[in-house]
């Protein structure tokens, strides 16, 4: 099992330029996770999918931030245009709809934006 | 609105000494907490939670209501303990999602 698999790992754009991360869940997990960690801070939540359904994207950007889950598996998170502000780590992670609450999360995405 | 609160941003020890780590929470009602942890070039993973009452790696954790609070204890620590330390937070229907503290980075010395 390789867990949740996140591409790529480094990204490095000029600001104003678009990007975008994928990630794919560990195979029968249904809820999926996008999460921002700034450095030196914990992870927060940008959006969560229930299957294919966003139930929870009150903190997404969401006049740069765009995010897909279809067919309720794999995900990209879109940033554009990218600002300095948002070099950070994009983690994705995903775990099973009322489950034990456990998340099993990606190596994560890190984004420079110069 | 749910928060943790970690006070530590960096704790250090030594070899054979005594840790805990501080946690406290806020939220209206009983929620589940956990502990996860992340080693040197390592993904996020669990390390604990409070409802399972068990010991990983010789760590424990107990949930005090009247304090809120949920700190991460170890009576001898190992520098193979080096990491860095988030407590988070659901709610109990296991249906939320999780709320994490900035985090504590632990160095353990030899």
């Amino acid at each position: 099992e390789a867990g949740v698999v996140q591409s790529p790992r480094y990204k490095i754009i000029e600001k104003k330029q678009p990007v975008a991360f994928w990630c794919n869940p560990i195979s029968g997990h249904n809820t999926l996770y996008w999460y921002l960690q700034n450095l030196g801070q914990g992870p927060e939540l940008l959006i969560r999918y229930e299957n294919e359904e966003a139930v929870d994207d009150s903190q997404l950007p969401k006049d740069r931030f765009s995010a897909e889950r279809l067919k309720g598996v794999d995900s990209t998170l879109k940033i554009q245009p990218a600002e300095l502000g948002d070099s950070a780590v994009y983690l994705c992670a995903s775990s099973f709809i009322g489950g034990s609450g456990e998340l099993f999360f990606g190596e994560g995405s890190r984004l420079t934006v110069l | 609105a749910q928060r943790v609160t970690q006070p530590e941003k960096l704790l250090s020890v030594f070899k054979g000494a005594p840790v805990e780590l501080k946690c406290n929470y806020s939220y209206s009602g009983s929620p589940e907490l956990f502990w996860y942890v992340q080693y040197s070039r390592q993904r996020l993973q669990l390390l604990l939670r409070h409802i399972s009452r068990e010991s990983i790696k010789g760590f424990t954790a107990d949930l005090n209501k009247g304090e809120t609070s949920f700190h991460l204890k170890k009576p001898f620590a190992q520098e193979e303990d080096s990491a860095m330390y988030y407590c988070a937070l659901s709610s109990p229907s296991g249906y939320s999602t999780l709320t994490f503290g900035k985090g504590t980075m632990l160095l353990v010395s030899p």
